[in-house]
């Protein structure tokens, strides 16, 4: 069964510092790996990555791919509070797309 | 610029009650999926379609139907509630290659 594990569940943090979040997955037939962000309400589209070692960036978050070890990481630099929110993985296409449980990221002032 | 709209945003039914939970998209995105949001347990796929008239189950599909007969609608039907189903209900929408879409959620309870 193919499935999405992410780590750690739960991180606390505070304002400036630095986090990586984890993301392995087992699949059977790997098209691309997402990342969403969700505050209090629907996920928001981060990034979309198909190939490795070749890294995303928006501002202060970055993602990067690694197919050798069927995972992936998500950076975030000078956190902010502005950050907290449950940052989640999911690998697939767009009809079947599996998601992890999510990391939920506090980050205090 | 609506994105995806989800109706209702709350709601509360009986054990054995049926109801449609409603979704649009006017970005006219081929893919549109149903998922179900339980704590502890990520975003599970109920039903998808991949365009206007094909639709097909997702990974947790008892208990629902779907439609889609046309491009911007995708209408989620419980047929007869149960207490399971209480979760939150999120419609996505995506094109081809790249992220979903989601509406803004539905919270169903069934007592």
């Amino acid at each position: 069964e193919d499935k999405v594990v992410q780590s750690p569940l739960s991180l606390v943090v505070h304002e400036g510092d630095t986090v990586t979040l984890n993301c392995s997955y087992e699949v059977t037939n790997f098209r691309s790996l997402l990342w969403y962000k969700q505050e209090k309400k629907a996920p928001t589209f981060l990034f979309m990555l198909t190939s490795s070692g070749i890294e995303k960036k928006s501002g202060r978050l970055s993602s990067i791919l690694d197919k050798k070890e069927l995972s992936s990481i998500l950076n975030i630099t000078a956190t902010q509070t502005g950050d907290s929110a449950i940052y989640l993985c999911a690998v697939g296409g767009p009809n079947d797309m599996r998601f992890g449980a999510g990391t939920r990221l506090t980050v205090k002032p | 610029n609506a994105g995806v709209t989800q109706t209702p945003k709350f709601q509360v039914l009986k054990t054995g009650q049926s109801m449609t939970l409603q979704c649009a998209q006017d970005m006219n995105h081929e893919y549109m999926s149903w998922y179900r949001q339980d704590p502890g347990m990520g975003l599970r796929l109920i039903h998808y379609s991949v365009g206007a008239g094909i639709t097909d189950q997702g990974e947790v599909p008892n208990g629902y139907n779907v439609s889609r007969s046309t491009t911007e609608d995708f209408p989620l039907r419980l047929l007869s509630a149960a207490p399971s189903q209480t979760s939150v209900y999120f419609c996505a929408s995506s094109p081809p290659v790249g992220g979903y879409t989601f509406g803004s959620g539905t919270r169903l309870t069934v007592v």
